[in-house]
């Protein structure tokens, strides 16, 4: 099956620095990506929906000055927290679907985001 | 709007013990619904994926239902390796791009 990686598993950072986090697919090209948030227990909400080459398509109420994302190629996109604060620590997930498997998405394994 | 429900929130099983998951969705023109299961600290993993009303898919001791209001999860003969989350999504025609996810089933099975 398709492989989406993502990096860092864990990152634990002070509150107002920046946290960038990496979402790469492996073995196929993906002109869409899609980040998620997880809470504790909770349902995974959609962030924003990346686009290779243009600008993401943010859900209500993401702020998309707080968490921006890059699509710069066709395997990998990024989701920057900016001035990172405590009640941004989350589960990060982001997710990738190829061409011709009927809407089936790949997950990566997830950032787990500390901020203290 | 879209709504998604899984019930039970948490399901506990010994070994050997059989159930079902249910997953109840309200949907605009239903593209597909899909299974995933996941582990602590882990994304999820696809399990299923479910067109049309009457279809079934089976994998190992898993086997998954869909009717027009809900899809069920089917667990026979679970071990312990099943303990997990299982996350059910809904995908609309409309916006093809996106899953609406229920908050999940909480699995545990005991030896």
């Amino acid at each position: 099956g398709a492989v989406v990686s993502q990096h860092p598993s864990r990152v634990i950072c002070k509150s107002g620095t920046s946290v960038k986090i990496e979402c790469r697919s492996l073995d196929f090209q993906a002109t869409t990506m899609f980040w998620y948030r997880q809470f504790p227990k909770k349902s995974l909400m959609l962030m924003a929906t990346s686009n290779e080459g243009s600008k993401a398509t943010y859900e209500q109420g993401v702020e998309k000055d707080k968490f921006l994302i890059n699509h710069a190629s066709l395997t990998l996109s990024t989701l920057t927290v900016t001035s990172a604060h405590p009640e941004d620590s989350s589960f990060y997930i982001c997710s990738a679907r190829p061409l011709g498997t009927g809407g089936k998405l790949f997950f990566g394994s997830g950032t787990q985001l500390s901020v203290l | 709007e879209d709504q998604v429900t899984q019930s039970p929130e948490a399901l506990r099983l010994q070994e050997g013990e059989s159930s079902s998951l249910n997953c109840s969705y309200t949907v605009s023109g239903l593209r597909g619904l899909f299974w995933y299961r996941q582990d602590p600290g882990k994304g999820p993993e696809f399990l299923f994926t479910l067109y049309s009303a009457g279809e079934e898919k089976e994998k190992e001791r898993l086997k998954a239902t869909l009717t027009k209001k809900e899809s069920f999860l089917h667990i026979t003969a679970p071990k312990p390796e099943d303990s997990a989350t299982y996350l059910c999504a809904v995908q609309r025609g409309e916006y093809g791009n996106k899953l609406v996810f229920g908050a999940g089933t909480i699995l545990r099975v005991k030896s």
